[in-house]
């Protein structure tokens, strides 16, 4: 079984500053993993993916993630926080070889303060 | 880019009305999923689709069904509407060729009432 806990369901920052938003997974293969943003009303848009390839994973709008086996975790990060990064951030965890087994995190609400 | 287009965005319906919510993808994907959003439960996986009339049971497929008679189209279909039905719902696709390894693609969701 797998499962994705993102540790904060709520992170504000001030423009400019820099944002760590942690994901924590569990799984018995060697998962996959994505970060989605979903603006609100909108659908979720992939920000990046982890497939076992490099660690250190590059984004979209400056985002990127580092893979971390040995802690289990797969933190989202950006140098410099913009007002339109305000959203809902989710964590997804995928089975290898199954189109079904994606396992969301519960989201990080992202508030970026002038 | 891939596009996966939801026919609503806000649909507001009666209780006992039988609803449709339409969902189109341009890329040729051979999965599409339907899932329902709310606060505080996060996405959930009502029904998903590898294959034209295909179909499999998601965590959540109970008032639900689906129909794929097309490879880019997947409907639901809310039977009989219930007020527990109003919710955001979420299309979504992925190609079969390196399943679990593709990230989903979503529509820009439907939000619908039922009163």
């Amino acid at each position: 079984a797998q499962s994705v806990t993102q540790l904060d369901s709520h992170v504000s920052v001030s423009e400019g500053t820099p944002v760590l938003l942690r994901c924590n997974y569990s799984s018995s293969y060697s998962p996959s993993l994505f970060w989605y943003v979903q603006h609100p009303n909108k659908g979720l848009q992939l920000l990046l993916k982890y497939t076992s390839a490099a660690t250190l994973v590059k984004g979209i709008n400056g985002f990127e993630a580092e893979f971390k086996k040995s802690e289990t975790s797969f933190h989202l990060t950006k140098p410099s926080a913009h007002m339109s990064d305000a959203a809902e951030y989710f964590c997804v965890v995928s089975e290898p070889g199954s189109a079904r087994q994606l396992t969301f995190g519960s989201g990080t609400q992202l508030t970026v303060l002038p | 880019d891939v596009k996966v287009t939801q026919s609503s965005r806000y649909l507001v319906k009666r209780t006992g009305e039988k609803v449709f919510l339409e969902c189109v993808q341009d890329m040729d994907h051979e999965n599409m999923f339907w899932y329902r959003q709310d606060p505080g439960l996060g996405l959930r996986l009502i029904y998903f689709s590898y294959d034209v009339k295909m179909k499999e049971k998601g965590d959540i497929p109970e008032g639900y069904s689906v129909s794929r008679e097309k490879k880019e189209r997947f409907s639901l279909i809310l039977e009989s509407a219930s007020t527990n039905q109003t919710s955001m719902y979420l299309c979504a696709s992925s190609p079969q060729q390196g399943a679990g390894n593709q990230p989903q693609h979503f529509g820009d969701g439907t939000r619908l009432s039922i009163l």
